[in-house]
């Protein structure tokens, strides 16, 4: 059972640097999102996208942007990295809705470092 | 507005004590839902229980224990005889109906188990 795939687990990038954080999930879910994780500051929201072709913005969406062309794919892409952008990235997956109280899946994590 | 709260950054204890970690929130919905992830060392996120808003009764699960209380906004979380394996970053986190479908976190609480 795949789950929810990130790629890659570990990246490190020099400011300014773009790049694409992949996540698949093979559960046919429809709702998908991206959070990052800071020390001490918990999991925040980025992006959540409720199906194909439907995405919206986060508590912090600033930097990043995403794209949803299929259910079963949501990338996360950085258009120029900074420093402050240095996190745990994790993308999740529920069934249901948006409004659905499902819990959501969690991927692996990806671990990123900005220079 | 949502908020969680885990006042608790850090617990330690000793393999076979109870330990219980607390968790405050605050949401103007009448409809919300509460749950509780789990992340080990090792980085993934796991989900432990849902909990919705008009269902007060409390849940055990072996060694785990939930107690939901409206009256004080608390969702607190018991873990009896704890072990080793048991270390790990807990979260809590509230997804209210107006919310949309956003995921609220805590900032985590560090429990460590030694022998």
């Amino acid at each position: 059972n795949a789950g929810v795939t990130q790629t890659p687990k570990f990246q490190v990038l020099k400011t300014g640097q773009s790049m694409t954080l992949q996540c698949a999930q093979d559960m046919n879910h429809e709702y998908m999102s991206w959070y990052r994780q800071d020390p001490g500051m918990g999991l925040r929201l980025i992006h959540y996208s409720v199906g194909a072709g439907i995405t919206d913005q986060g508590e912090v969406p600033n930097g990043y942007n995403v794209s949803r062309s299929t259910t079963e794919d949501f990338p996360l892409r950085l258009l120029s990295a900074a420093p402050s952008q240095t996190s745990v990235y994790f993308c999740a997956s529920k069934s249901g809705t948006a409004y659905s109280n499902q819990p959501q899946h969690f991927g692996d994590g990806t671990r990123l470092s900005i220079l | 507005a949502q908020k969680v709260t885990q006042a608790q950054t850090e617990i330690s204890v000793v393999e076979k004590e109870d330990v219980t970690l607390d968790c405050v929130y605050e949401t103007r919905d009448t409809t919300y839902y509460l749950f509780w992830y789990k992340q080990p060392p090792s980085g993934e996120l796991v989900f432990l229980i849902r909990r919705n808003s008009f269902d007060e009764q409390n849940e055990i699960s072996g060694r785990y224990s939930w107690n939901f209380q409206k009256s004080t906004s608390s969702f607190n979380f018991t873990i009896t005889a704890s072990q080793v394996v048991d270390s790990a970053v807990y979260f809590c986190a509230l997804m209210g109906e107006t919310s949309g479908s956003r995921l609220t976190f805590g900032e985590g609480t560090q429990l460590t188990v030694n022998p």
